[in-house]
């Protein structure tokens, strides 16, 4: 079925671990997006990008790299852990052209559960 | 910047009542808003998409409209379900940053027999 793709779905690392969490799409959306979701704080908007080669920071991008080679992977980088970051992080893929295209708006992926200890 | 509130924070409703969820925003130039509901420990399921020229949007027994002049958006259920039961968040697109949403904190719904 088409829609975005995240793994792991879960993960935990040690302090000053580095990892990467992927994320792929199959639906051609130009937008790609991370979030983050903590208890109280909603979903806040990490790193995003509106096309291949083409990225921008969000509200909290500290601790955090990406890059868009593809534009169908959005991977997102924890250079060094923290236990600040211990979070449920969502990709997002988005097609924003007002149309007929059925899959027009955000779509969202299942999450990864990380925990940073 | 972009601020949404939902309000309840938290609501218990038994089956087969109509509900209204409502979000507040304070910033007019909206490029779109979505509507999602959210399963424990799930992702993020679409419900409903307005367009910044529309005004709503139904799907089933769901219904979204979308006032700009008052800053506020409703996501009205009808005859609720236990399978209704989950958390409810509003998103906003801006014009200009249409690939960044801002999300309200969620009203979490319970459906009871």
């Amino acid at each position: 079925n088409a829609g975005v793709t995240q793994t792991p779905k879960f993960q935990v690392l040690k302090t000053g671990q580095s990892m990467t969490l992927q994320c792929a799409q199959d639906m051609n959306h130009e937008y790609m997006s991370w979030y983050r979701q903590d208890p109280g704080m909603g979903l806040r908007l990490i790193h995003y990008s509106v096309g291949a080669g083409i990225t921008d920071q969000g509200e909290v991008p500290n601790g955090y790299n990406v890059s868009r080679s593809t534009t169908e992977d959005f991977p997102l980088r924890l250079l060094s852990a923290a236990p600040s970051q211990t979070s449920v992080y969502f990709c997002a893929s988005g097609y924003l052209r007002p149309g007929k295209r059925s899959n027009y708006g955000y779509t969202f992926g299942s999450g990864t559960r990380l925990t940073v200890v | 910047k972009q601020e949404v509130t939902q309000i309840p924070a938290a609501l218990s409703v038994p089956e087969g009542e109509n509900l209204v969820l409502n979000c507040s925003f304070t910033d007019s130039a909206i490029y779109n808003l979505q509507w999602f509901r959210q399963d424990p420990g799930k992702g993020l399921t679409s419900l409903l998409l307005i367009q910044s020229s529309q005004r709503e949007q139904t799907s089933g027994r769901l219904n979204a409209s979308l006032d700009k002049s008052s800053g506020r958006s409703t996501l009205y259920i009808a005859a609720s379900q236990p399978g209704d039961s989950a958390t409810y968040l509003c998103a906003f697109a801006n014009t200009g940053t249409a690939s960044k949403l801002t999300f309200g904190t969620g009203t979490r719904l319970q459906v009871t027999l």
